[in-house]
C-alpha cells in the first residue's frame, strides 16, 4: 500500500513558468514532509521541508504548501529553469519519537523546456 | 560543506557472494539510515541506527545485517546475494536535534549481482 502518492509520473513546463508538483499521503501519523531532487546515478538532494504545524514554507524559488485536512502537499518552483529538470520525490515521516524513517512517493520527472 | 560518503560507488558480485557497503555520515550527525532503490522504484527503508544502536528496521532481508561503529560510520553486510539484490543502496544521515531531523543522502552504491 503506497502511503505517499505522486500520481503524475511526469511534468513538462516552459522555462520561466511555474512548476507545480503534487503529493498525497494516507498515513495520518505523518507530520514532517520533505521534497528531494534526484539526478540519475546520484543520491537524492534535499530541497525543502515542512512540518505539520505550518501550511507554507518558502526558500528562494521553492515553496511547499501543506493542506493537512486534504492530506495533500505541493511544491511550487517559480520561475522554472532548465537546471530544475530532474526527478522529484516527495517523502514523509512521523518525526516525533525515534521512528523517523522516510516513506517516499514514486517520484515525478520534471522537464523544463528552454 | 561535508556530505555523506559512501563506498564503493559501484560493486559487481556473483550470486551467493557477500558484499559490504560503507557509509560515513556528515560530521556530528548521530543517526544513519539505509535505503534500497530498485530500478524504476522509490527508495525503500532498510534499517537505521541512532547513537550506534539500531533504532528501526524496515523490509531488510535476514541475509542482510548492519551496524554503526564508534566513529558513527555504518556498514551494511549482504550475504548469499541474489539477482534481486541488484539496486542502488543509499545511506542518509541526520542530527536529531529539535523537533525534526532532515536526512541528507549520500551518492549511493550501485550493486550489480550477476
Amino acid at each position: 500500500d503506497q502511503q505517499v502518492k505522486q500520481n503524475s509520473p511526469s511534468l513538462s513546463v516552459q522555462e520561466g513558468r511555474i512548476s507545480i508538483l503534487n503529493c498525497d499521503y494516507t498515513n495520518s501519523m505523518f507530520d514532517y514532509f520533505l521534497w528531494y531532487k534526484k539526478y540519475p546515478a546520484e543520491g537524492p538532494t534535499f530541497l525543502i521541508s515542512i512540518s505539520s504545524i505550518k501550511d507554507k514554507n518558502e526558500d528562494g524559488r521553492f515553496t511547499v504548501f501543506l493542506n493537512k485536512s486534504a492530506k495533500h502537499l505541493s511544491l511550487h518552483i517559480v520561475p522554472s529553469q532548465p537546471g530544475d529538470s530532474a526527478v522529484y520525490f516527495c517523502a514523509a515521516s512521523a518525526a516525533t519519537g525515534a521512528n523517523s524513517k522516510l516513506t517516499f512517493g514514486k517520484g515525478i520527472t520534471l522537464s523544463v523546456r528552454p | 560543506a561535508a556530505g555523506v560518503i559512501q563506498s564503493p560507488r559501484h560493486l559487481i558480485k556473483e550470486k551467493r557472494e557477500t558484499a559490504t557497503l560503507k557509509c560515513y555520515p556528515i560530521p556530528r550527525h548521530d543517526t544513519v539510515y539505509w535505503y534500497q532503490q530498485g530500478p524504476g522504484q522509490d527508495p525503500q527503508f532498510l534499517i537505521s541506527f541512532y547513537e550506534k544502536m539500531q533504532s528501526d528496521k524496515g523490509s531488510i532481508p535476514d541475509r542482510f545485517s548492519a551496524q554503526q561503529f564508534s566513529d558513527y560510520h555504518s556498514e551494511l553486510n549482504m550475504s548469499s546475494l541474489e539477482l534481486g539484490d541488484s539496486a542502488l543502496y543509499f545511506c542518509a544521515s541526520s542530527s536529531r536535534q529539535g523537533y525534526t531531523d532532515t536526512q541528507y543522502f549520500g551518492p549511493g552504491t550501485r550493486l550489480t549481482v550477476l
